[in-house]
């Protein structure tokens, strides 16, 4: 299947403690993000990532830290993890091409669920 | 600041109706818009993204108008059904970021 795969999509931990979640995506984009879903069901991007380089940064905690081995990898690293930081993350990627009618259009993982207690 | 406001933030219909839902954006240097679905403890959906230099887009019972000059989007969804029930996410392409609304829970009752 052509998608945007995580791993793992539950993840269960207790407070200070290091955890990673990975994403991988084929469908051969260039772009790829991670969004954050609080518990009022907001989303908020985090990072964006454009061929393994970091282009956006959205004032996240210096406990997260994207790691893109390759292009079609992003996987997010979180430090000493707090409370606050329960929510679902979900990876997308983009193919950002001025192409017609489909012009960066962004595809979702399923997502993980974080709970820290 | 970039904020995109949905409007109603739930709304329960009976199956057939036609209903719209509302997004509206204080930015209008955007992208694109699209709308996106997510059902409970899914992902996200992509139903329809329009250009910003498009007027509107279909796709069956859907269909996505844009006016960037007055900041709004519409989403029609012609005769409902039970299972259009879900969350519906405006999401507006600022720089290669998405910033998403708070979400219209929709429930079309049979």
């Amino acid at each position: 299947d052509t998608a945007v795969s995580q791993t793992p999509k539950y993840l269960v931990t207790q407070m200070g403690n290091d955890k990673s979640i990975k994403c991988e995506q084929n469908l051969g984009h260039d772009t790829m993000y991670w969004y954050k879903q609080d518990s009022k069901k907001f989303l908020k991007i985090m990072f964006s990532y454009n061929n393994k380089e970091l282009i956006i940064n959205e004032t996240v905690p210096n406990r997260f830290s994207p790691k893109s081995p390759d292009k079609a990898h992003l996987n997010l690293h979180i430090n000493s993890l707090e409370l606050g930081d329960s929510a679902v993350y979900f990876c997308a990627s983009s193919q950002p091409l001025r192409r017609l009618g489909r012009h960066n259009e962004q595809f979702f993982g399923p997502g993980t669920r974080l709970t820290v207690l | 600041k970039q904020e995109v406001t949905q409007i109603p933030a739930a709304l329960s219909v009976p199956e057939g109706e036609n209903l719209v839902l509302n997004c509206s954006f204080t930015d209008s240097a955007i992208y694109n818009l699209q709308w996106f679905r997510q059902d409970p403890g899914k992902g996200l959906t992509s139903l329809l993204l329009i250009q910003s230099s498009q007027r509107e887009q279909t796709s069956g019972r859907l269909n996505a108008s844009l006016d960037k000059s007055s900041g709004r989007s519409t989403l029609y969804i012609a005769a409902s059904q039970p299972g259009d029930s879900a969350t519906y996410l405006c999401a507006v392409e600022y720089g290669n970021k998405l910033v998403f609304g708070a979400g219209t829970i929709l429930r079309v009752k049979s």
